[in-house]
């Protein structure tokens, strides 16, 4: 079975911390993501990779970093913390370079930023 | 603009009972159609993809109309663990961006 886990279930942060994200997929996936999920809406892309070192924006990159340095690992990094980025948040990974059908998720991480 | 619209629910359903939601899409060039699965505090997981012809599975079916521009998910014979919130996932022409649905709650009763 693929596994996705992140380092947090839950967090909590002041304004302007610095915060980093980490998640780690044991399936030699190529793609991984990172996602947020938001009371009535849909999961909203932050960034992707498919491949080391390489990373694309999605949907809303403002605020947010990424570092993929290795294969299995992609951290999102809050680079100063703000309210609005109280959100869970998702990771996944998909096994195919270029093509995104099905994605595996970890079990995501709730962010509390006060 | 890229939108995945979808009635949020919730849908009140007693047990053994068939529902039916729908989900629109706008993009008219989307490739791929998924059902995803998300149990309260779970992460989502794939249910089905949704192939042109349909897809059937089970107690699950769900069917894709390229012309009204959406597709559905029908579950016949509901059961208690049926309780979940469904997804609509779309693949833009991007093969890297998947555009997702707020998703549609379902509460099976006894």
């Amino acid at each position: 079975d693929v596994k996705v886990t992140q380092s947090s279930r839950y967090l909590v942060k002041r304004t302007g911390e610095k915060v980093f994200l980490e998640c780690v997929q044991d399936m030699d996936h190529e793609n991984m993501f990172w996602y947020r999920q938001d009371p009535g809406l849909g999961l909203r892309l932050i960034y992707f990779s498919y491949d080391v070192k390489m990373k694309e924006k999605g949907d809303i990159p403002e605020g947010y970093s990424v570092s993929r340095e290795k294969k299995e690992r992609f951290s999102l990094i809050l680079e100063s913390a703000s309210t609005n980025q109280t959100s869970m948040y998702l990771c996944a990974s998909s096994p195919t370079r270029g093509v995104v059908n099905e994605q595996f998720f970890g079990p995501g991480t709730r962010l509390t930023v006060l | 603009r890229k939108e995945v619209e979808q009635d949020p629910g919730p849908f009140n359903v007693p047990e053994g009972a068939t529902v039916a939601f729908n989900c629109t899409y706008s993009n008219s060039a989307s490739q791929s159609f998924f059902w995803y699965r998300q149990d309260c505090r779970k992460e989502p997981k794939l249910l089905m993809s949704v192939y042109s012809s349909g897809n059937e599975d089970g107690r699950f079916t769900a069917q894709l109309n390229r012309a009204s521009q959406y597709i559905s998910l029908l579950i016949r014979d509901s059961k208690l663990s049926d309780s979940a919130t469904y997804l609509c996932v779309v693949r833009w022409d991007s093969n890297y961006q998947l555009i997702w649905g707020a998703g549609t709650k379902l509460i099976i009763k006894p």
